[in-house]
Parts: C-alpha cells; sequence; structure tokens
C-alpha cells in the first residue's frame, strides 16, 4: 500500500516570505516519480516539477526549490520572495512504476497576502 | 496553458441521468486519463486510456467509462448519475516524462 500525507491543510504567509510544502509518501516501491501541482482559484492543475526516486540532487529553478530525502520519504517543496500570484492550492502526486496514475495528496493551501 | 481542451465548462444535469464529457488532449500525446475532484479534495484516478484502450483503473464502478479516439481526443460517460458524481472532472494527456498536463475542468452538478 502507498499513502501521500500532506499534513498541512493551510498556510498562510505575507508577500516576500519564503515558504515550505512538506509531503510525505510511503510506498514499498524502490522505484517511483514524484511531482507537484499547483492549482489556482481558476481551478486548472499546473505542473510545477517532477523528480525520480533515485536521484536525490536537490535542484532550483527560479524561485521554486525542492528537497527530495528518500530516508525519510519527504519531498519538500520550497518557494522563495513568496508572491501573491503564488496563492493556489499545492498538491504533491507520487506516480509508481508499476500504476498508471498520479496519487494526490490532500492539497495545502498556501495563501499569500500583500 | 496546456493545450489540454474540455467540454463543456459546466454541466448540470438531474440524479439517473446520463453524460458525456468531452477532452482534446495535447498534440502527439497518445496517453489520456481522467480524474474526479470533489469539493476540497485531491483529485482521484478514473482510468486511463492509451492508443483507444483502456489500460489502468482507479476504484470507480462500471457506471464510469469512457472512448479514446483515433485523434486521440476522449470522452468520459457516467450513466445513472448519483448525487455523489457532483464535481469538477479533469482529463489529462502525458508527456514523455509521465508528468501529466491537465485541462481547465468540467465542472458537473447533479440534483
Amino acid at each position: 500500500a502507498q499513502k501521500v500525507t500532506q499534513a498541512q491543510t493551510e498556510i498562510s504567509v505575507v508577500e516576500k516570505e519564503d515558504v515550505t510544502l512538506d509531503c510525505v509518501y510511503e510506498t514499498r516501491d524502490t522505484t517511483y516519480y514524484l511531482f507537484w501541482y499547483k492549482q489556482p482559484p481558476s481551478g486548472e492543475l499546473v505542473f510545477l516539477i517532477r523528480r525520480n526516486s533515485f536521484d536525490e540532487q536537490n535542484e532550483i529553478s527560479g524561485r521554486y526549490s525542492w528537497n527530495f530525502q528518500k530516508s525519510t520519504s519527504s519531498f519538500n517543496f520550497t518557494i522563495t520572495a513568496s508572491q501573491v500570484v503564488d496563492s493556489a492550492v499545492y498538491f504533491c502526486a507520487p506516480r509508481t512504476g508499476g500504476r498508471r496514475a498520479l496519487t494526490f495528496g490532500s492539497g495545502t493551501r498556501l495563501q499569500v497576502q500583500p | 496553458e496546456t493545450g489540454v481542451t474540455q467540454s463543456p465548462t459546466h454541466l448540470i444535469k438531474t440524479r439517473g441521468q446520463q453524460v458525456t464529457l468531452r477532452c482534446s488532449s495535447q498534440s502527439g500525446h497518445n496517453t489520456v486519463s481522467w480524474y474526479q475532484q470533489a469539493l476540497g479534495q485531491g483529485p482521484q484516478f478514473i482510468f486511463q486510456y492509451y492508443r483507444e484502450e483502456e489500460n489502468g483503473r482507479g476504484n470507480f464502478p462500471p457506471r464510469f467509462s469512457g472512448l479514446q479516439f483515433p485523434n486521440y481526443s476522449s470522452e468520459l460517460n457516467v450513466n445513472a448519475l448519483e448525487l455523489d458524481d457532483s464535481a469538477l472532472y479533469l482529463c489529462a494527456s502525458r508527456g514523455d516524462r509521465y508528468e501529466q498536463y491537465f485541462g481547465p475542468g468540467t465542472r458537473l452538478t447533479v440534483t
């Protein structure tokens, strides 16, 4: 069985603060892919990043960075210098090699105040 | 924009009726998936089609069915609608690195 946990239901920050969104993915699979999606109020899911389970190198892309630690099953996503346009619900969504679908977490609602 | 389009945008149906939702996937993407997203929850996988064949299904009853056409567009059909079927239905086409590109969704309300 696999389990995706996004423990933070809602986060509120002031513009320009850094914010980290947590995700824990528990699985017995040794090979999997992890994705983060953003869903703004308009409703459309926007693909943000993809990581492999066999690649623990952390990366930075613009204001986004992600920290993947396989030993603790954590896959965290950080937005640096948040902006009001970052306000959305963020979903962590793993995909295992055998399944043909994404398993979405419950999501974290991020509110960035001006 | 992802290039994935869905129609209609909104739909209101009565319990017991049947509904068909449509999706055009991104050009060149031959794999399409459908998800159901209830209010306040994450999307739940319904099924996936690859080259006109269903090749994966989530925990949804048979009254949820689908089709994929040679141009890779797709349909989701739901028979005998129930109140709990009210949700946002999302279509996604798969890129070459397993990432999924979602359409804007169809909001279905069952009364």
